[in-house]
């Protein structure tokens, strides 16, 4: 498998601010990283492909400028929900593409007030 | 795009039963298919997979089957226990990229 780490766990922050969110890859160096959104209940919605030294990309419906990633190196990839809105609030998961497989990150879970 | 439906949307089964939960894709070219387990408030975990060249996988109570030409692929618990139950997600895949996940079902083992 692989050990993914996420940070901050939770997070709550005022409409309009910008949140970041860490996702590392702590056994594996991950050239793939991936980033979900979920909502209660609900499936895991891709929003987007992190290739290391190369900008992302996002899925269809996805706004590139207000969700952030930067994946700059082998462990490491960050989101930035920029000028964050309550319709933000969800839980964000990242995961590490190793071969054919993915392993998930223990996921961010944020709240705009 | 790839479609992946599943079902059923929810499962209960007594402990010790068996539970099965099956999944649809729509993109033939799509050729790993992963079963994960996902817990309240935790992250999913992967539990057995398949890729298109084999048409069933089995680690102990678990198993997965795979209809390439019916694009149909299959979750088997047997001996169910209650801490089986989770909600599971299957999805597909091209090469391990464009994972597309189904909307999962929640499983409940009933003691």
């Amino acid at each position: 498998g692989a050990v993914v780490s996420q940070h901050p766990s939770r997070v709550i922050c005022k409409s309009g601010t910008s949140v970041k969110i860490e996702c590392r890859s702590l056994d594996f160096q991950a050239t793939t990283m991936f980033w979900y959104r979920q909502f209660p209940k609900k499936s895991l919605m891709l929003m987007a492909t992190s290739n290391e030294g190369s900008k992302a990309t996002y899925e269809q419906g996805v706004e590139k400028d207000k969700f952030l990633i930067n994946h700059a190196s082998l462990t490491l990839s960050t989101l930035t929900v920029t000028s964050a809105h309550p319709e933000d609030s969800s839980f964000y998961i990242c995961s590490v593409g190793k071969y054919y497989e993915q392993y998930f990150g223990p996921g961010t879970r944020l709240t705009v007030t | 795009g790839e479609n992946v439906e599943q079902h059923p949307s929810t499962l209960s089964v007594q402990e010790g039963d068996s539970a099965v939960i099956k999944c649809t894709y729509s993109d033939s070219a799509s050729n790993y298919f992963p079963w994960y387990k996902q817990e309240l408030g935790k992250r999913p975990q992967l539990i057995i997979d398949i890729r298109s060249n084999v048409g069933e996988k089995k680690d102990q109570r678990i198993a997965v089957t795979l209809n390439k030409t019916a694009k149909h692929f299959s979750l088997h618990i047997t001996e169910t226990q209650p801490e089986d139950s989770a909600v599971y997600f299957c999805a597909a895949s091209m090469g391990g990229q464009n994972f597309v996940f189904g909307p999962g079902t929640r499983l409940s083992v009933l003691p």
